[in-house]
């Protein structure tokens, strides 16, 4: 089955530990996307990457950072500097290229900052 | 900047009751809507799409929606809705020249009792 896979489902850090959320697709798709959900906010952009080895910030990429080595890897590292990491994290991807994409989601990491 | 708004928070309704849930984005030019739902426990996936030609576009489920643009709205409509539509549901809009992001509304949780 095609589709994009995010590991750990849930997450647990202790303040001050940076921690790395896996976004795997296989979709053959180009562009991929993080985005963070909190209660009332929607979802808000942290960080997109159109094609491998590029990546660029979203709206709240402050405290986060990124990596696109692999076409169908998207790794997010959440860093002691974002000052609210908890939250729900989704992850996705489309073909890229276009504004009439569908975006195509994966099923979340909930990291609970403790 | 470019923003949704969707001003119900939270619907509560009863099976068989009618559904509207309003969209509204603040840019001028041209843009493509979305619509996308969150079922509890589920992925984010696209309930349906209007890029243009007729403004009322019909989505999985029974749900429709028509684009008004005078009013800057991409309103959600359901006939009559079911215990299984309980779920969250997002608007969201992206500008259709070049690369733009899609901006997520901040999303209507709909509680439908039996």
């Amino acid at each position: 089955d095609g589709g994009i896979t995010q590991s750990p489902k849930y997450l647990f850090r202790k303040e001050g530990q940076n921690v790395t959320l896996s976004c795997e697709q296989n979709l053959n798709h180009d562009a991929m996307y993080w985005y963070r959900q909190d209660p009332g906010q929607g979802l808000r952009l942290i960080y997109y990457s159109q094609i491998v080895n590029d990546f660029q910030k979203g709206d709240i990429a402050e405290g986060y950072s990124v990596s696109r080595e692999k076409k169908e890897s998207f790794p997010l590292t959440v860093t002691s500097a974002q000052k609210n990491p908890t939250a729900f994290y989704l992850c996705a991807s489309d073909p890229g290229g276009s504004s009439y994409n569908e975006q195509f989601f994966g099923p979340g990491t909930r990291l609970t900052v403790l | 900047a470019q923003s949704v708004s969707q001003h119900n928070h939270h619907v509560i309704l009863s099976e068989a009751a009618s559904l509207e849930l309003g969209c509204n984005y603040s840019y001028g030019g041209t843009v493509n809507l979305f619509w996308y739902v969150q079922y509890p426990g589920q992925h984010l996936q696209l309930l349906l799409k209007y890029f243009s030609g007729d403004p009322l576009v019909k989505g999985i489920k029974g749900f429709e929606a028509e684009f008004i643009k005078s009013k800057f709205s991409f309103n959600l409509r359901k006939p009559s809705v079911q215990w299984s539509d309980t779920a969250e549901y997002f608007c969201a809009v992206i500008r259709n020249t070049g690369f733009q992001k899609l901006v997520f509304g901040t999303g209507t949780r709909l509680l439908v009792s039996p």
